[in-house]
This record gives C-alpha cells, sequence and structure tokens, in this order.
C-alpha cells in the first residue's frame, strides 16, 4: 500500500541540540510529500511540502526537510531546537489526491 | 488562527444517536476535508468536497455523510453512534480542487465522546 512510515513515537532533544524527526515513504511514481505539526489542543498546522525540485525544502518556523529518493526518505531537521518545538509531528503523503499520514512522531525538547 | 472554525469543541453523546458536525473554511477555499482523528486508527481522511460536490472519499463509513452548502460550510453527519466512534474530528480547506499539492487549512476539531 502506498503509505508513509514514521519509525520512532518520540523523539527527545535538548534544547540548542539539532533534531531530526524520520519519514520514509512508499509510493510508486513521484511522491508529494508534506510536514504538519500539531500542538496540544489545536489542528495541524502546515510545515513544508515537496512536490518537485530542489531535495532541500526549508519550511516554517526554521524548519527544513530533505528528500531522499534512493533512501526513500523525507526526514524533518532544524539546526537548534526549542522548547516551544515540542509536538506531535506527522508525515504525509498524496495518494490518488489524498494525504495519507503517518503515524505521528512526539517530539519533546528538554530545557 | 488557521481561519477553519469548527463547532462544537466537544461533544458528548450515546450509543445509538446521531450527531452532526460543523465547519465553516477559510474565506475563499472551495474545498473542505474532513478527517477523523483516534487513537488506534491515527489520523484518516474521511471525505473531501470541493465547491458543493464531492471530490473524494477515505475510509468513510456508510453510517456517516456529508455535504458543502452554497455558502461553502460543511457538516459531518454521524449516525447510529458506536463507542468507536469517538474521536477527534477535523475539518481542514483548501482553496484548489486538489488537496495533494496544496496545503491544507486544520480546523481545531471536534472532539466526539460517544458513552
Amino acid at each position: 500500500a502506498q503509505s508513509v512510515a514514521q519509525p520512532e513515537d518520540q523523539v527527545n532533544v535538548a534544547e540548542g541540540n539539532p533534531l531530526t524527526v524520520k519519514c520514509t515513504y512508499s509510493v510508486s511514481g513521484n511522491p508529494y510529500l508534506f510536514w504538519y505539526v500539531q500542538y496540544p489542543n489545536r489542528g495541524l498546522q502546515f510545515l513544508l511540502k515537496y512536490i518537485t525540485g530542489d531535495n532541500l525544502v526549508k519550511g516554517s518556523y526554521g524548519f527544513e526537510a530533505e528528500f531522499n529518493k534512493s533512501q526513500t526518505s523525507f526526514h524533518l531537521k532544524k539546526p537548534s531546537a526549542l522548547v516551544s518545538d515540542s509536538a506531535l509531528y506527522f508525515c504525509a503523503v498524496t495518494v490518488l489526491q489524498k494525504l495519507v499520514f503517518g503515524t505521528g512522531t512526539r517530539l519533546l525538547v528538554s530545557p | 488562527d488557521s481561519g477553519v472554525t469548527q463547532t462544537p469543541k466537544h461533544l458528548i453523546t450515546a450509543t445509538g444517536q446521531r450527531v452532526t458536525l460543523r465547519c465553516s473554511p477559510r474565506s475563499g477555499d472551495l474545498s473542505v476535508y474532513w478527517y477523523q482523528q483516534s487513537l488506534d486508527q491515527g489520523l484518516q481522511f474521511l471525505i473531501q468536497y470541493y465547491n458543493g460536490e464531492e471530490r473524494a472519499k477515505g475510509n468513510i463509513l456508510e453510517r456517516f455523510s456529508a455535504q458543502q452548502f452554497p455558502d461553502l460550510h460543511s457538516e459531518l453527519n454521524l449516525s447510529s453512534l458506536e463507542l468507536g466512534d469517538s474521536a477527534l474530528y477535523f475539518c481542514a480547506s483548501s482553496p484548489a480542487t486538489s488537496g495533494g499539492l496544496n496545503e491544507q487549512f486544520f480546523g481545531p476539531g471536534t472532539r466526539l465522546t460517544v458513552l
């Protein structure tokens, strides 16, 4: 089935350190990939997307993601984590014009 | 604030009942999407409407139905409710017809509890 996988339920990182939230995809053809973030008691917010072009995509709040076709990955990164980045992060892929979300990764940034 | 509004915020009801969730998209957005978020199923796409017409269907049960009105607001109707329907229901909107390429703007959700 065409999908995305987020292998880590939770990622812990200290404030100021770089963070990576992993996502791999399984899609036939060219994937359209997204990252969304969900803060407690809020809806999802769009962070960034990859449709085509440059493999390094820059998004909101200092986040970026790297599309790697050979590894079928689209990991979310940030050079320096903030406590306020603590949230639930979802990777998603377009399948037949519908968004299919991963299971989510909880990011916990400690002071 | 995404500009997408959902009412009510919370809904508590009993098994077998019927409820209606309401969504108002961002000004100018023609597409509305409904999602269900639960602990066991994760975040699942239910259905999309574009300018009043059903555009795409996901894992939506036959007991559930939706519609989009001429003023572009949308309603999700859930009937014969079961305990397993307890979840957070999100509405999202986007300007265009294809949710595949464009970012979606999510509302704050309606938390449904079925007792």
